[in-house]
């Protein structure tokens, strides 16, 4: 079965430092995401990409965070300036099509910022 | 904006049924979801059910939904040992682009 792959699944950084998580989504899929879920909470959107560009972004995504398709495989999803309430675990998702269930979450890459 | 609540934790004995119970607020919902997460790994689709069914089966699963009370509800039967995890709630409106709105997760712990 397709899956979507992260990498890496533990990335440990200083506070200040910028991070690009990774991710490949399932190759027949339009439609992508990042959430994340800090430790003992909610799983949060932060961000929905199709056609190259951000669609929809939540509050938590701000001018520290970007989002980038740089080769029609990847999916990254940078944050400039690491602090330490960026600690979380961080799901990339894809979705086929518009108006399908179809989502597939990645198993996460778990980011501590020190 | 749209909320999903859900209770923290339910414990059962092994082959009992477990009920885990979730609201939303946002009527024009229109898929919702089960995620079933285990300990230190991802989101794993369980099933999901379409805003104009009332209930929908799948094995040991059983999804009711009741739009009027706007309330979700995930039975295990015959729950198992494995079945301990953390189950997430979550609902989309494909007319507000797509995304998953998750409730805080119901920590199911099976005792044998």
């Amino acid at each position: 079965e397709p899956e979507v792959t992260q990498t890496p699944s533990h990335q440990v950084t200083q506070m200040g430092q910028e991070v690009i998580l990774r991710c490949v989504p399932i190759s027949n899929h339009l439609y992508f995401y990042w959430y994340r879920q800090i430790l003992g909470q909610k799983v949060e959107f932060l961000v929905s990409f199709y056609n190259n560009e951000i669609s929809e972004k939540s509050e938590i995504f701000d001018d520290q965070f970007s989002v980038e398709r740089p080769d029609g495989s990847n999916f990254t999803l940078k944050i400039r300036s690491t602090k330490l309430e960026d600690s979380a675990m961080y799901f990339c998702a894809s979705r086929k099509v518009d108006r399908d269930y179809g989502y597939t979450f990645g198993s996460g890459t778990r980011l501590t910022v020190v | 904006g749209e909320d999903v609540e859900q209770s923290l934790f339910l414990s059962v004995r092994e082959g009992d049924s477990s009920v885990i119970n979730c609201t939303y607020t946002d009527s024009s919902s229109t898929y919702l979801y089960w995620y079933k997460q285990e300990p230190g790994a991802g989101l794993q689709l369980l099933t999901y059910i379409f805003s104009n069914m009332d209930m929908k089966q799948d094995q040991r699963l059983t999804v009711l939904l009741n739009k009027k009370d706007k309330h979700l509800s995930l039975r295990i039967a015959d729950t198992q040992t494995g079945d301990s995890a953390i189950y997430f709630c979550a609902v989309s409106n494909y007319n507000q682009g797509g995304k998953l709105i998750f409730g805080q997760g119901t920590e199911l712990s099976v005792k044998p």
